[in-house]
């Protein structure tokens, strides 16, 4: 079964500055999607990118970015020029292309607070 | 509608006793999920509607857990003689095409089990 690891429970930003969410993973599939959502009080999940394993370039979306290494199974995301709505809950997902690809595999999160 | 509907939002319940949660998913959604995630930690699959069929439900923690979709939309989540353990807050995915690609969550409803 694959597994998901966020290593860090907490970091902390200040504002317009960058911070990087640590997300590794374990699986023995050479295809497959990886994600980060994003979860505010609210509570709802709003996905913030998401990285196809074929695909060697690093996804990218407005001011988050990743930094995908497939041989070390490692899936970081920077988060540049951090803003207050930054602030929630961030989870790192993994997914199968395969059969089995109708879950989501998710870490434990990182929360960041963002300092004004 | 614009977005995943969940209810009731909080619900509290003895131990004991019966719950129901409902998922609205987006109109036309193929696909919806539900996840348990509980205090301080990142959810955990619990079952996956094809419309109305139940492809997999093996996260379901125990037989006292059970999913429905009967119409292919509206889902319910029941839990019967809840436990202290299922205190957690349930979240509902749905997504237009098959398997869990571009999901759409909804805020979740929170169970407190005293």
């Amino acid at each position: 079964a694959q597994t998901v690891t966020q290593s860090q429970p907490e970091m902390s930003v200040q504002e317009a500055e960058t911070v990087t969410l640590s997300c590794t993973y374990d699986t023995s599939e050479s295809d497959y999607y990886l994600f980060w959502y994003k979860q505010p009080p609210s509570r709802q999940m709003i996905l913030v990118i998401r990285q196809e394993a074929y695909k060697q370039q690093n996804a990218t979306e407005n001011r988050f970015s990743v930094n995908f290494q497939k041989a070390a199974k490692s899936f970081s995301l920077k988060i540049s020029d951090s803003q207050l709505g930054d602030a929630a809950m961030y989870f790192c997902a993994y997914r199968s292309a395969g059969a089995a690809g109708n879950k989501l595999t998710f870490g434990g999160g990182t929360r960041v607070l963002v300092k004004p | 509608g614009a977005g995943v509907s969940q209810s009731p939002r909080y619900k509290v319940a003895k131990r004991g006793q019966d719950v129901a949660l409902r998922c609205d998913p987006i109109s036309g959604h193929v696909s919806l999920f539900w996840y348990q995630q509980a205090l301080g930690q990142g959810p955990e699959f619990l079952t996956y509607f094809q419309n109305e069929a139940q492809l997999d439900k093996s996260g379901l923690p125990s037989d006292r857990f059970f999913a429905e979709r009967p119409e292919g939309s509206v889902s319910t989540l029941k839990i019967q003689r809840t436990q202290q353990e299922d205190s957690a807050v349930y979240l509902c995915a749905s997504s237009l095409s098959t398997g869990a690609n571009v999901l759409t969550f909804g805020a979740g409803s929170r169970l407190t089990v005293l």
